[in-house]
């Protein structure tokens, strides 16, 4: 079983919509959770970094973490064809290691 | 300021030969990670390095790879003999603290082993 599930999509929507993206993981010692985009052939570029459990909010972007339930969100409003991409969750049990566990990733196009 | 750079961005090369990636951190950083994406799998860790030394080799896959990070500025990733296993998009990122919240990725080494 993995550590992190992440449904790979792909996930098509209209320019505009809300979107919803989803990760569940099994290891309950997992403190820190991040959401990173991947354009096409580009490595990854982290968008949203949340410690514990509680929402997080940047612009359009809304990170949810749910502890008791192992299961984590990104929310993107009012979505651009600019947001088409690759969306991975990433998380780590400690402070002090770099070690991300990701999930396969989600991939996300937005049509005009 | 520039990002991680790696070198090559991509190689083929034959089963049993050897390849080398390098990585450049972003200046100042003294923690740089390897990780690699195969196809349809996630990215997994192999190693981080604090400076020069090895502070978590845990996720390296067997002795044909090896890292190293002399002087604690660049990095080398090297794979002897290559499999046809190890295609795949090689990561290396870095970060200024140890705790690992901001972790700048570079664009990858795409490495196809044929």
């Amino acid at each position: 079983q993995k550590e992190v599930e992440q449904d790979p999509g792909p996930l098509s929507v209209p320019e505009g919509a809300i979107v919803s993206l989803n990760c569940t993981y099994s290891n309950s010692a997992f403190q820190y959770f991040m959401w990173y985009r991947q354009y096409s052939r580009k490595g990854p570029e982290l968008l949203m970094y949340t410690y514990s459990s509680g929402n997080k909010e940047d612009g359009r972007f809304t990170a949810q973490v749910d502890k008791s339930s192992k299961y984590i969100s990104l929310f993107i409003r009012d979505s651009q064809p600019s947001d088409s991409a690759t969306y991975l969750c990433a998380m780590r049990a400690t402070s002090n290691t770099g070690k991300l566990i990701f999930g396969q990733g989600t991939t996300l196009q937005v049509k005009p | 300021e520039a990002g991680v750079t790696q070198f090559p961005s991509h190689s083929v090369i034959e089963k049993g030969q050897t390849v080398t990636l390098r990585c450049d951190p972003i200046s100042g950083h003294d923690n740089l990670y390897w990780y690699r994406r195969v196809m349809g799998k996630e990215i997994k860790f192999l190693l981080h390095f604090v400076k020069e030394s090895k502070q978590d080799e845990s996720g390296m896959p067997n002795n044909r790879f090896l890292a190293e990070r002399t002087g604690g500025t660049y990095s080398t990733l090297k794979v002897q003999p290559a499999e046809l296993e190890d295609s795949g998009v090689y990561f290396c990122a870095s970060s200024r603290d140890f705790s690992g919240n901001t972790i700048y990725f570079g664009e990858g080494s795409w490495l196809t082993v044929v």
